[in-house]
This record gives structure tokens, sequence and C-alpha cells, in this order.
């Protein structure tokens, strides 16, 4: 069965810097997708960015960046120059693609980023 | 382009009691998905529409849950006795793309959520 793990409940980061967050996944689908998204205070889950189990590049979209590690079943995000806005609950989530999938999105525990200033 | 719409935002009721939350997705938006996210936690799939007919409902707790699409637009979610564990932000989501469509790829668009507390 496909799952979702992100072991950190809670980071902090300072301003401006770069920061990592945690996230490793098991399926035995060959085929799937990995996505994050951030939940402000204000409830709405807002989509930040997509890797697929067959692309070749790690994604990027701006200052987000998906480290994919094929082998090791992970995909973390990182954050560059991190802003006093990109405080939020960060969730990964992950999408089998075989034949039937429905296309729904099972979700991690998620983290919890505080930027300092 | 209007979001996914959601209300009430907030709502406190009784246990036992019922309540309904209603969503209406992206406009031309084929499906649509309720999530149940208890604080802490990551969303929890409760049901999946495509137009108006039920794709998965596995994990909704059926004696006392309900949700429909008549119009394969908007929907509505009940929870008819509450209990307190139903406390929790009832998220509801869209995509363009159909079952078969979906590939790996397309992100699910949700609105902002209705937070639910019962006492």
């Amino acid at each position: 069965a496909q799952k979702i793990t992100q072991t950190q409940p809670g980071m902090f980061v300072q301003e401006k810097e770069a920061v990592t967050l945690d996230c490793t996944y098991d399926t035995s689908d060959p085929s799937y997708g990995l996505f994050w998204y951030k939940q402000p205070s204000s409830g709405e889950m807002i989509f930040l960015i997509y890797q697929g189990s067959y692309d070749q590049q790690n994604a990027t979209e701006g200052r987000y960046s998906l480290n994919f590690q094929k082998a090791r079943k992970s995909a973390n995000l990182v954050i560059s120059a991190s802003q006093l806005g990109d405080s939020a609950m960060y969730f990964c989530a992950m999408r089998e693609g075989s034949a039937g999938n429905t296309g729904k999105l099972i979700f991690g525990q998620g983290t919890t980023l505080q930027v300092k200033p | 382009e209007a979001g996914v719409a959601q209300s009430p935002r907030y709502k406190i009721i009784e246990k036992r009691q019922s309540v309904a939350f209603w969503c209406n997705p992206i406009s031309g938006h084929a499906t649509l998905y309720w999530y149940q996210q208890i604080l802490g936690q990551g969303p929890k799939l409760l049901i999946q529409f495509q137009n108006n007919g039920v794709v998965d409902d596995s994990q909704l707790p059926k004696d006392r849950f309900s949700a429909e699409r008549l119009k394969g637009v908007d929907s509505t979610l009940k929870i008819q006795p509450a209990k307190l564990e139903d406390s929790a932000v009832y998220l509801c989501a869209s995509s363009a793309q159909r079952i078969g469509e979906f590939g790996v790829t397309g992100e699910l668009f949700f609105g902002e959520g209705s937070r639910l507390t019962v006492l």
C-alpha cells in the first residue's frame, strides 16, 4: 500500500536561508507522482511543485526545488532564500499512476515551518 | 478563474447534532474530493466523485457521513449524528481530469476548508 512519511513535525529557519523538508514514500507502482503543498494558517492547500517518477531531472519552481532520490524513495522539498511568508505547514503527497487509479492524493503528516526574522 | 468555494468556514455544534458542508468546485472540473484533516495530521480522503457518481468512498464512515453531488457540480457533505472525533477541517478539492486521464500529473485545487468543532 502506498504511504507517505514526513518525520519532521516542526522546523525553524532563519530568514533568507535555505531549508530542506523531508519526505519518504513507499509504493510498488513504478509510475507515480509526488506533490508538495503549502497550507498557511488560512487553511487553503496551495500546490507548490510536482515530480514524476520517470522524470530525469529534479523539479524546480522558483524558490522551490525537489530533491528526488528514487532509489531511496525520498522527495525532499528545498526552499531557498526563506521568507517570512513561507511560515506554514507543508505536506508531501503521492498519486499512483497504475491503470485504474482514481487520481486521489495520499498525504503525509506534514511539517510546520517557521521562518525567523 | 474562481477557486473552490466552501461554506461555512466555521461551525460549532454539540455531539449528536447534525451539520452540512457545501462545496462548489472550479467550473468545469469533473472530479471532486472531500478530505478530512484532523488537527496536526495530513488530509485523509473521505469520498471522491466524478461528475455525480461516487468513485471512492472506502474511507467514509457511512453510518454517520453522507455526501452527494446530484447535478455533477456542487456537493454537500453531511454528518449525522456528529461525534467528538469528527472535529476537523473538511477540505473540498477539484480536478479537471477524469478517471483514466490522470496518469500521475495534475494537481488538485483546494478550497479554504470548513472547520468543525464538536463539543
